[in-house]
């Protein structure tokens, strides 16, 4: 599978621990995404990278989350401090860039905080 | 006023029935447009692009009446499989760079 990659699918952290999110997107795709779903809500854009370079953030909550897409490797969202809260589906879309204006989507990552 | 609305929704329709989904988008610079389908728990799919011109894809048509700042999805002869929750999306420029604005969704329901 050749597409956007992401993991883990699912993970389980306790109040106060942190969780990191990995996100690979497809080849030859420059730029990621990264959306969060809460349980029967929709989308909600959260950052948007590119390679080093952070492009927009205006959907990152102020404290606690960070992300980052380094030269080599995968992009990482991180999120300290985890609260109940923060449970939700987290999603990585990947954009070619250059002339692609379409994003295709990970199958998600499942964060569940007890 | 959202960037983009749906029709609340949820539609139950029975199989082989024509359903039609509307979306309005606040920013008029808006250039690009598409919808996406996503099934419980799994990511959303592209579904198709919408093109001023309008276009068609099988039993599904797509419209955008960009005076109106409107979009619409036409599904014909809906099958059990179509269940889904379809997003319309929204891109405010033709260039990369920009994120993609999500509506909350219109939730289907095929019934047979």
């Amino acid at each position: 599978n050749a597409g956007v990659m992401q993991n883990p699918r699912h993970l389980v952290r306790r109040r106060g621990q942190e969780a990191r999110l990995r996100c690979s997107p497809m080849k030859g795709h420059s730029h990621v995404y990264w959306y969060r779903q809460l349980p029967e809500e929709g989308l909600k854009f959260m950052v948007y990278l590119q390679k080093e370079n952070i492009i927009d953030e205006s959907g990152m909550p102020k404290e606690r989350f960070s992300a980052e897409f380094p030269k080599e490797g995968p992009s990482i969202l991180r999120i300290q401090q985890v609260v109940r809260g923060d449970s939700a589906a987290y999603f990585c879309a990947s954009l070619q860039g250059t002339s692609g204006n379409t994003i295709y989507f990970g199958e998600g990552s499942w964060l569940t905080v007890v | 006023r959202k960037e983009v609305e749906q029709d609340p929704g949820p539609f139950n329709v029975p199989e082989g029935a024509t359903v039609a989904f509307n979306c309005t988008y606040s920013n008029s610079a808006s250039q690009s447009f598409f919808w996406y389908r996503q099934d419980c728990r799994k990511e959303p799919k592209l579904l198709m692009s919408v093109y001023s011109s309008g276009n068609e894809d099988g039993r599904f048509t797509a419209q955008l009446n960009r005076a109106s700042q409107y979009i619409s999805l036409l599904i014909r002869d809906s099958k059990l499989s179509d269940s889904a929750t379809y997003l319309c999306v929204v891109n405010p420029t033709d260039n990369y760079g920009q994120n993609f604005v999500f509506g909350p969704g219109t939730r289907l329901s095929v019934l047979p």
